[in-house]
């Protein structure tokens, strides 16, 4: 089954300590993106990659790091966990990069809240 | 920049009733523009978008949006609601001055009445 996975799908954590929420996509997509879902915000774009070892900042980066060694997995880093990262986030993959026509397709998402 | 409004953080309406979220866009450019819903604790799924196609475009389980150039609108419709379009909706847009950015508006969430 074409999927986006992300785990872990809940964690509670405390300030500062590291964690890393992955990702994961089988469909062999080009382009991935991080989002963190927050109540009358909507979704808002941390990071981006549009291939392999291609990263960039999006609207709110701050406290986030991402990698992108392979072409299906993403992961999401906090290095320093902070209360204000306290969200949901989701990992979002799709086919080409430059195709903004192409569907997005959605992991469940991680429910995280740093204490 | 692009941007996305919606119209309504909540919307309630009767089982039966129609269905109208509204979306307005801004954008230099012609935009293209989609429609995602979320069920409870899922993550996003996409129910249409508009390529620069047909103005009036059907998407899945009913809903269908229309892309209104002097409007600068793409509202979505569904004639009957069902209680399983209990959901919140994000209406986004593709910014063509940044590659490959969606922009998602705030959301809107559907309360379906019995």
């Amino acid at each position: 089954e074409a999927q986006v996975t992300q785990n872990p799908r809940y964690l509670i954590t405390v300030t500062g300590k590291k964690l890393t929420v992955t990702c994961s996509q089988n469909m062999n997509h080009e382009y991935m993106s991080w989002y963190r879902q927050d109540p009358g915000l909507g979704l808002r774009q941390i990071y981006y990659s549009m291939n392999v070892e291609v990263t960039d900042k999006g609207d709110v980066p701050e406290g986030y790091k991402v990698s992108r060694k392979e072409k299906r997995n993403f992961p999401l880093i906090l290095e320093s966990p902070s209360p204000n990262q306290t969200s949901l986030y989701f990992c979002a993959s799709r086919p080409q990069s430059g195709m903004r026509t192409d569907t997005q397709y959605f992991g469940p998402g991680t429910r995280l809240t740093v204490l | 920049a692009q941007s996305v409004t919606q119209l309504g953080s909540h919307v309630s309406v009767s089982e039966g009733a129609l269905v109208l979220l509204r979306c307005n866009y801004s954008s230099s450019v012609p935009p293209y523009l989609f429609w995602y819903v979320q069920y409870p604790n899922q993550g996003l799924q996409l129910l249409l978008k508009y390529t620069s196609a047909a103005t009036l475009v059907k998407g899945i389980n009913g809903f269908e949006a229309e892309f209104k150039k002097s409007e600068t609108s793409f509202h979505l419709t569904k004639p009957s609601a069902h209680m399983s379009d209990a959901a919140e909706y994000f209406c986004a847009v593709s910014d063509r001055s940044r590659d490959d950015k969606i922009i998602f508006g705030k959301g809107t969430r559907l309360h379906i009445l019995p």
